[in-house]
């Protein structure tokens, strides 16, 4: 079984430039989470998604927004980008919304903002 | 809010050395607690969970116990390996918070032979 997929690997924007960022669950997964990694401020909760429907939020501002279509697919867009937004992003499936489920993560995409 | 602490890295062993990797945590609700791994270049990976208090979670040699008396989830291993180098994150969920995690600042390992 294929693991989580995120697509780009790898990009490289300018401040002012929006971007959108791509995560493809495991088959079967219906919830969707996304997580920023910064050497500053570690590892934080940015959205999750269950049934196409955003079920939490972490908090960071309104440029950062996401959505999941009816093939479990999510999307996260960040606008009007920042140079603190250069961060490690990962994505992470699981089959349910469950205490007991087990996430899995994908390998991220490294968004290099200049 | 909820917070999970774990100790300062990098920590560094010889090959075979005992490892223990502290993690306390505060929870608004009753949390499960897990232990992921990051490899350079890489996502993370599920080590370990517990799900509730004096259970066990156990993978590859490492094991951890969940404490809710002193609310704790420190991980050991009896002998570590170069190939057990890498980033460990202790990270709680709130039952019935969804799937958010709540992650450590996580503890880098280095193994030398």
């Amino acid at each position: 079984k294929a693991g989580v997929t995120q697509t780009p690997r790898y990009l490289i924007k300018t401040r002012g430039q929006q971007v959108t960022l791509s995560c493809s669950p495991i088959s079967g997964h219906r919830s969707v989470s996304w997580y920023q990694q910064t050497p500053g401020q570690g590892l934080q909760f940015l959205f999750e998604y269950f049934s196409e429907t955003q079920r939490n939020k972490g908090n960071f501002p309104g440029r950062f927004s996401g959505r999941q279509f009816s093939n479990s697919r999510s999307e996260m867009n960040v606008s009007t980008l920042e140079l603190g937004d250069s961060a490690l992003y990962l994505c992470a499936s699981s089959l349910q919304v469950d205490a007991a489920d087990t996430q899995y993560f994908g390998p991220g995409t490294r968004l290099t903002v200049l | 809010g909820d917070s999970v602490t774990q100790m300062e890295g990098p920590v560094t062993l010889s090959e075979e050395a005992f490892l223990t990797i502290n993690c306390t945590y505060t929870a608004t609700g009753y949390p499960s607690l897990f232990w992921y791994v990051q490899y350079p270049g890489e996502g993370l990976q599920l080590l370990l969970k517990a799900t509730k208090a004096d259970d066990k979670g156990s993978n590859k040699g490492f094991e951890a116990t969940y404490r809710k008396e002193t609310t704790s989830f420190h991980l050991e291993k009896g002998s570590v390996q170069v190939s057990d180098s890498a980033v460990y994150f202790c990270a709680l969920r709130i039952t019935g918070g969804g799937n958010k995690l709540t992650f450590g600042t996580g503890t880098q390992l280095k193994v030398e032979l």
